[in-house]
C-alpha cells in the first residue's frame, strides 16, 4: 500500500515570495491533515479536512496561508507571502474514517521549507 | 486548552540500558494517547497507542500505560538498541466520549534518544 506522498521534499525561497506544497493521501482516506513542525518543536495542526470540507482551521494563519482539497483527494497548502518564521517542515497526514471512528494518522515525509 | 509535556532531551544511553521517557498531559474528557517516532530522514510513524485509562500500548519492545490518575503516558523499554536512536513524540487526540474521534493530534515537543554501542 502506497503511503502519503508529498512534494517537493525541500524548498528554499526568499521572504515575501509564495510557495505551494502538494499532498496525496493514502487511497480511501477521507481525512487529511496539514501540520507545521518548527525545528525543536512538535508538529502543530494547521488544518484538517474531511473529504473536501474543512473540519478545523483554527490555527491556520489565514492572512497568508491557504489550503484546498477540491476533489476530496489530494491537497495543496500555499503560503503567500512567506515570512522568515514560516521556515519549518510541513507534514501531511491522512486517516481512514471507519464507521464513526477515525483510525491512526499516517504521515508523509514532509516538505522542509527554508525562508531566507 | 489540551496540551502534552515531555521530558527534555537529548537522552543518551548505552546499548541494553533501560529507557524511560516521561510524558504528561492536560485534557478534558477522555483523550486517546500516542507515541510517535521519527527516525533520521524518515517521516513520523506510530509506535503505540492507548485509547482508555489503564490500557497498555506496546510495540517493538516499547510499552506505555495510560494513567488517568496521574495524567501520564510514560514510554519504557527494557533494553535499547542503537537502532532505537530517534526522536520520540508523545501526543493525544481530544475526545469527550473515549472515542478519540476528532483525529486532531496535539504533540509534545519531542525527546531525542541517542543510543551508543
Amino acid at each position: 500500500e502506497a503511503g502519503v506522498a508529498q512534494s517537493p521534499r525541500y524548498k528554499i525561497i526568499e521572504k515575501r515570495q509564495s510557495v505551494a506544497f502538494w499532498c496525496n493521501p493514502i487511497s480511501g482516506h477521507a481525512t487529511l491533515y496539514w501540520y507545521q513542525q518548527i525545528l525543536g518543536q512538535g508538529p502543530k495542526l494547521l488544518i484538517q479536512f474531511q473529504n473536501n470540507g474543512v473540519v478545523d482551521d483554527s490555527q491556520l494563519p489565514k492572512d497568508r496561508f491557504s489550503a484546498e482539497r477540491l476533489k476530496g483527494v489530494d491537497s495543496t497548502l500555499k503560503i503567500q507571502p512567506a515570512k522568515l518564521e514560516d521556515s519549518a517542515v510541513y507534514l501531511c497526514a491522512s486517516s481512514l474514517l471507519w464507521g464513526l471512528r477515525l483510525t491512526e494518522a499516517f504521515f508523509g515525509q514532509g516538505t522542509r521549507l527554508t525562508v531566507v | 486548552g489540551d496540551s502534552v509535556t515531555q521530558m527534555e532531551g537529548p537522552v543518551t544511553l548505552s546499548e541494553e540500558a533501560f529507557l524511560t521517557i516521561n510524558c504528561t498531559y492536560t485534557a478534558t474528557g477522555y483523550p486517546s494517547l500516542f507515541w510517535y517516532v521519527q527516525y533520521p530522514g524518515e517521516g513520523l510513524q506510530l509506535l503505540l497507542k492507548a485509547t482508555k485509562a489503564d490500557d497498555k500500548g506496546s510495540n517493538k519492545g516499547f510499552e506505555a500505560t495510560y494513567r488517568k490518575e496521574t495524567t501520564s503516558f510514560h514510554l519504557e523499554k527494557g533494553s535499547v538498541q542503537v537502532s532505537d536512536s530517534a526522536v520520540y513524540f508523545c501526543a493525544l487526540t481530544p475526545g469527550q466520549d473515549g472515542s478519540g474521534n476528532t483525529g486532531k493530534l496535539i504533540f509534545g515537543q519531542g525527546t531525542t534518544l541517542q543510543v551508543k554501542p
